[in-house]
């Protein structure tokens, strides 16, 4: 599968394949991430949120895991299908905005059958 | 349950004019907040509410103003449209005010010309 280390804004996988999409975040006092996926058209749809007392959290197909020391955050999904084919957002909480989602720069993933 | 719901989808006006947006919340979340997405970028904090009170601002000019009802769902109004407000608007409920899945409406279309 891909496997990619700084953030990229495309990514290109087959069918089936692992990817992993990488996001890195601004604020280091952020204690809250959520990855967001968004179709053309619609708005972003929730996939999996971590909090900053955990390195690892996995949900159906996906995985997120959160490197504190780097300020990095990504996310796996597994058994990639056509359908996963969208733009994905990281967003971190940043209380100095009174709980405001700030969002990373987005990856468009590509799956091809 | 329905999900979170935006109106209008679409919506063209011309520059100088005032737009109303509107967002109904899911079921039992107090939290409301706007942001602005402009094509091919992340979505920007512009409002957040919870119980009805401002808990956070982005950095938008005072043209944009919001409010909250009781029954929690909100509007967000844009006075003296300029071309660069067109952008995909899109409304975030969660339960609480502070680090809680934030789940998102499929948006309102702006269009300034």
């Amino acid at each position: 599968g891909e496997s990619v280390g700084l953030h990229l804004p495309t990514l290109s996988v087959q069918e089936g394949d692992n990817s992993i999409i990488n996001c890195a975040y601004s604020n280091s006092a952020s204690d809250y991430f959520i990855w967001y996926k968004q179709e053309s058209g619609k708005g972003p749809q929730f996939i999996i949120d971590i909090r900053s007392n955990m390195d690892k959290r996995q949900g159906q197909r996906v995985t997120v895991l959160l490197n504190k020391t780097v300020k990095h955050l990504s996310l796996q999904i597994a058994a990639t299908q056509p359908g996963d084919s969208a733009v994905y957002f990281c967003a971190e909480i940043s209380n100095q905005a009174g709980t405001a989602l700030i969002f990373g720069k987005g990856t468009t993933l590509s799956v091809s059958s | 349950d329905a999900g979170v719901t935006q109106s209008p989808t679409h919506l063209i006006k011309t520059r100088g004019q005032q737009v109303t947006l509107r967002c109904s919340p899911i079921s039992g979340h107090k939290s409301v907040s706007w942001y602005q997405q402009v094509l091919g970028q992340g979505p920007q904090f512009i409002f957040q509410y919870y119980e009805k009170e401002e808990r956070g601002r982005g950095n938008f000019p005072d043209r944009f103003s919001a409010r909250q009802f009781p029954n929690y769902s909100s509007e967000l109004n844009v006075n003296a449209l300029l071309l660069g407000d067109s952008a995909l608007y899109l409304c975030a409920s969660s339960f609480g005010g502070t680090g809680t899945e934030a789940f998102f409406g499929q948006g309102t279309r702006l269009t300034v010309v």
